[in-house]
């Protein structure tokens, strides 16, 4: 399968910081990459998708000026928490669509557990 | 109705059983599935799709059954390993963009 790598693998900050979440897609071009975010014991829910060469589309309820998504590249997605506080403490997971199947198989990067103090 | 379904479980199961997971999609248009794996804190790994005339990979098998509007994954020969969150995902209709992901039925393979 398709490999998509993500950085850094675990983070902790102080609340009221920043943070950038980097997904790679390593051998295909990922014109769309996706954001989830997964709380513990409960399901992946996706928050935005990333689509590169223009803005993301969010999902109802993510605040787009707090998670700041920015698809740099073919091969590069950014995620960046603003402001984190203590409740963004979560997996976020990015994964990239694999153009050269049948278009809707998604590979995920191995997620970053990102802990606000 | 939820857009994917599926029974959380635990599933616990000896080595060397046989189980089966099914999972209810609410969209009938739908014409894309899959099945996934995810590892206690780990990302979800694609285990396979599920094609109308069902497909096996080794132990592993999974069908659809759009009639009740449903797909399964069956099990054999169930190893430690495969203990695990498997998650049900279905594409919506028309779009090869988002993923639905059902909540997961956990697997626990035990001696």
């Amino acid at each position: 399968g398709a490999v998509v790598s993500q950085h850094p693998s675990w983070v902790i900050c102080k609340s009221g910081t920043s943070v950038k979440i980097e997904c790679r897609s390593l051998d295909f071009q990922a014109t769309t990459m996706f954001w989830y975010r997964q709380f513990p014991k409960q399901s992946l829910m996706l928050m935005a998708t990333s689509n590169e060469g223009s803005k993301a589309t969010y999902e109802q309820g993510v605040e787009k000026d707090k998670f700041l998504i920015n698809h740099a590249s073919l091969t590069l997605s950014t995620l960046t928490v603003t402001s984190a506080h203590p409740e963004d403490s979560s997996f976020y997971i990015c994964s990239a669509r694999d153009p050269r199947g049948t278009g809707y198989e998604q590979y995920f990067g191995p997620g970053t557990r990102l802990t606000v103090t | 109705r939820k857009e994917v379904e599926q029974d959380p479980g635990p599933f616990n199961v000896p080595e060397g059983a046989t189980v089966a997971f099914n999972c209810t999609y609410s969209n009938s248009a739908s014409q894309s599935f899959f099945w996934y794996r995810q590892d206690c804190r780990k990302e979800p790994k694609l285990l396979m799709s599920v094609y109308s005339s069902g497909n096996e990979d080794g132990r592993f098998t999974a069908q659809l059954n759009r009639a009740s509007q449903y797909i399964s994954l069956l099990i054999r020969d169930s190893k430690l390993s495969d203990s695990a969150t498997y998650l049900c995902v279905v594409p919506p209709e028309g779009t090869a963009s988002k993923l639905t992901f059902g909540t997961g039925t956990r697997l626990q393979v035990t001696l």
